[in-house]
């Protein structure tokens, strides 16, 4: 079964970093591309941006960048979401998903998010 | 970036009546790059439709999705109890961006 497991939840105060971890299993972490994306109490969901566990290359959504940095140690098939300088604004559940591509004849390419971790909370608290 | 508009914000209706969910985008994307998802709470999304109108596997026929250029939506034949929930649409040009979300309610 596919599937991305993340690490649990966090409290943080604010101006420090997080870091959360989704760790693939059933699949080869290094056929598809992750994203992380984040949705606060009640609110929709935000992407924040993607890496290429294969060639670690990331593009980063512009909210985040410079606070944002996306690894991956893919030994043992983990991929990282780190977030510096946490205001509170930063609480919400943070989930990572597995982007898939897929093409049918005569028709254009999809793309979806398709396996999805169970999502981390981080709370930023003083 | 692209923005996505659901409408409406909610929807109260029946166990059994037909529920029918927009999302328009500010720009003209491929249909390709659209996939609708359904939100449950404590859950992560759950992708229903992918390709504007590719159902994904295991979901039930009664979900389809329809549209192009701007405009698509979702719809959901004869609600089941277990399709009250958060639905959202996605859309996957640079940036990727989410609609803000309908909630279907029971009335």
């Amino acid at each position: 079964q596919e599937q991305l497991v993340q690490s649990g939840a966090e409290v943080k105060k604010p101006g420090a970093s997080v870091k959360v971890s989704c760790k693939a299993s059933g699949y080869s972490v290094t056929s598809h591309d992750i994203n992380w994306v984040r949705q606060a109490t009640g609110q929709g969901l935000e992407w924040m941006g993607w890496m290429s566990p294969n060639s670690g290359n990331t593009d980063y959504g512009q909210k985040f960048q410079g606070r944002v940095t996306m690894t991956r140690n893919t030994s043992i098939s983990t991929a990282y979401l780190e977030l510096s300088s946490l205001t509170p604004d930063d609480t919400a559940v943070y989930y990572c998903a597995r982007l898939t591509m897929t093409a049918r004849s005569g028709m254009p390419p999809e793309y979806f998010f398709d396996v999805w971790g169970q999502g981390t909370l981080v709370t930023v608290s003083s | 970036e692209i923005v996505l508009t659901q409408s409406p914000g909610s929807l109260s209706l029946s166990p059994g009546e037909r529920a029918t969910l927009s999302c328009r985008a500010s720009h003209v994307i491929s249909s390709g790059y659209l996939a609708w998802y359904q939100q449950k709470p404590g859950q992560a999304p759950r992708l229903l439709i992918s390709g504007a109108s590719s159902r994904a596997p295991g979901i039930p026929d009664r979900f389809s999705g329809s549209g192009s250029g701007t405009d698509f939506t979702l719809t959901i034949d004869r609600l089941e109890p277990e399709d009250f929930a958060v639905y959202f649409c996605l859309q996957f040009s640079t940036p990727p961006s989410f609609g803000g979300g309908t909630k279907v309610e029971i009335k």
